[in-house]
């Protein structure tokens, strides 16, 4: 069964730093997601993106964050310069065109210290 | 604006209980999709139903039913004969499906349950 994968699954950065988290969303999917979740709250959306744009981005989404589909199966999500508070688990998420579920990776512990 | 309420915060039962997850949704829209996910405790996002707005059938799928009533905009699900297996954190969300907007889901701020052996 075609399943959503996220690299790496854990992520240790230092504040300040640049990431970028990748994602390969199911392959016959046209809109991708990007939320987040700081650990024990609710899940939170960052971003979405179809036809080679972002469609909708969230205030959480500011000039820190970016997102690219630089080729035909990959997906990122890049931030500039990491905060302490951008600690969270990231979950990448992908659907079709017909329904309206989502299907999430694994996720990216991102831990910034 | 949508918005998705989860107030059971956690939720302790006994193996084989039944139990009830509540959620209430605000949307302005006419046309929405609600979805349930189990988040279990290795963290993935597991998705197990979604409903629309124009298709109030209550809906079973082995031990779990889900209950849809518009005129108190809530969306609850119940686990029959609960099982250790079943305990994980649940989340209730809500999509208003925009044709150029993609569609975000918003989500409830989840309901913990611990199903006891």
């Amino acid at each position: 069964e075609p399943e959503v994968t996220q690299t790496p699954s854990h992520q240790v950065t230092q504040m300040g730093q640049e990431v970028i988290l990748r994602c390969v969303p199911i392959s016959n999917h046209l809109y991708f997601y990007w939320y987040r979740q700081i650990l024990g709250q609710k899940v939170e959306f960052l971003v979405s993106f179809y036809n080679n744009e972002i469609s909708e981005k969230s205030e959480i989404f500011d000039d820190q964050f970016s997102v690219e589909r630089p080729d035909g199966s990959n997906f990122t999500l890049k931030i500039r310069s990491t905060k302490l508070e951008d600690s969270a688990m990231y979950f990448c998420a992908s659907r079709g065109w017909t329904f309206y579920e989502q299907y999430f990776g694994p996720g990216t512990r991102l831990t910034v210290t | 604006a949508q918005k998705v309420t989860q107030a059971q915060t956690e939720i302790s039962v006994v193996e084989k209980e039944d139990v009830t997850l509540d959620c209430v949704y605000e949307t302005r829209d006419t046309t929405y999709y609600l979805f349930w996910y189990k988040q279990p405790p290795s963290g993935e996002l597991v998705f197990l139903i979604r409903r629309n707005s124009f298709d109030e059938q209550n809906e079973i799928s082995g031990r779990y039913s889900w209950n849809f009533q518009k005129s108190t905009s809530s969306f609850n699900f119940t686990i029959t004969a609960s099982q250790v297996v079943d305990s994980a954190v649940y989340f209730c969300a809500l999509s208003e499906p925009q044709e150029t907007s993609g569609s975000r889901l918003t989500f409830g701020e989840g309901t913990q349950l611990t199903v006891n052996p």
